[in-house]
């Protein structure tokens, strides 16, 4: 069984909508937690990370972890078709130069 | 500042040659990471390196891959005999030392015939 999981595999969403993803970790190892997207052709890209329990903000990009459950959560306001990508979440075990495991990805569609 | 270079972008190798891959961190990063990305299997870690010395190597196959670091500026993944079933992006990151942002570079794409 994958570490992370993420959910849903796919998304679309009307340009200026609101788009929820979701990841899972299944072990308590790895509990900090970075959101990635990639577009086609090029390597990931560091949207945010969350370490702690609560929300963080970061202009139209919020995450939600809840440590207790390891569920972490990335809502994109005000969706534009520039945020069609695949979104990663990432796991580590701690907040160093330590590897990261990924979910399997959602792909976020933009429909202006 | 260029970001994490990769060479090359592409490479086709018949079944059962060399490759080798390349990698040229951002000056100044200390940590270098290896990863693989397929449709199936999604993005798996290979290997990583802090300092120029291999720290983990738990998600390289046993056979036929080898990773090196012989200096601060490049990085090297080596596969021998290339098999159908290594084709796939492989991506290399690098960070800051103690900082978990890892900055990743394009990719190499291998297509082993």
């Amino acid at each position: 069984q994958q570490k992370v999981q993420q959910s849903p595999e796919s998304l679309s969403v009307p340009e200026g909508g609101m788009a929820s993803l979701n990841c899972t970790s299944s072990d308590r190892n790895f509990q900090y937690f970075w959101w990635y997207r990639q577009h086609s052709g090029e390597g990931p890209k560091a949207l945010m990370s969350i370490f702690s329990d609560g929300d963080k903000k970061e202009g139209r990009f919020t995450a939600h972890l809840n440590k207790a459950s390891l569920h972490v959560s990335l809502h994109i306001r005000d969706s534009q078709p520039s945020d069609s990508a695949l979104y990663f979440c990432a796991a580590s075990e701690a907040t160093g130069n330590y590897k990261y495991v990924f979910g399997a990805g959602t792909r976020l569609k933009v429909i202006a | 500042n260029a970001g994490v270079i990769q060479t090359p972008r592409h490479k086709v190798t018949g079944k059962g040659q060399e490759a080798t891959l390349w990698c040229e961190p951002i000056s100044g990063h200390s940590a270098v990471f290896w990863y693989r990305q397929t449709i199936v299997q999604g993005l798996e870690f290979l290997t990583y390196f802090r300092n120029q010395a291999p720290i983990d190597d738990s998600g390289m196959p046993k056979e036929r891959f080898s990773a090196q670091m012989p200096n601060q500026s490049h990085s090297t993944l080596k596969i021998q005999s290339t098999q159908p079933q290594d084709s796939a992006v492989y991506l290399c990151a690098s960070s800051f030392p103690g900082d978990a942002e890892q900055f990743f570079g394009p990719g190499t794409r291998l297509t082993v015939l």
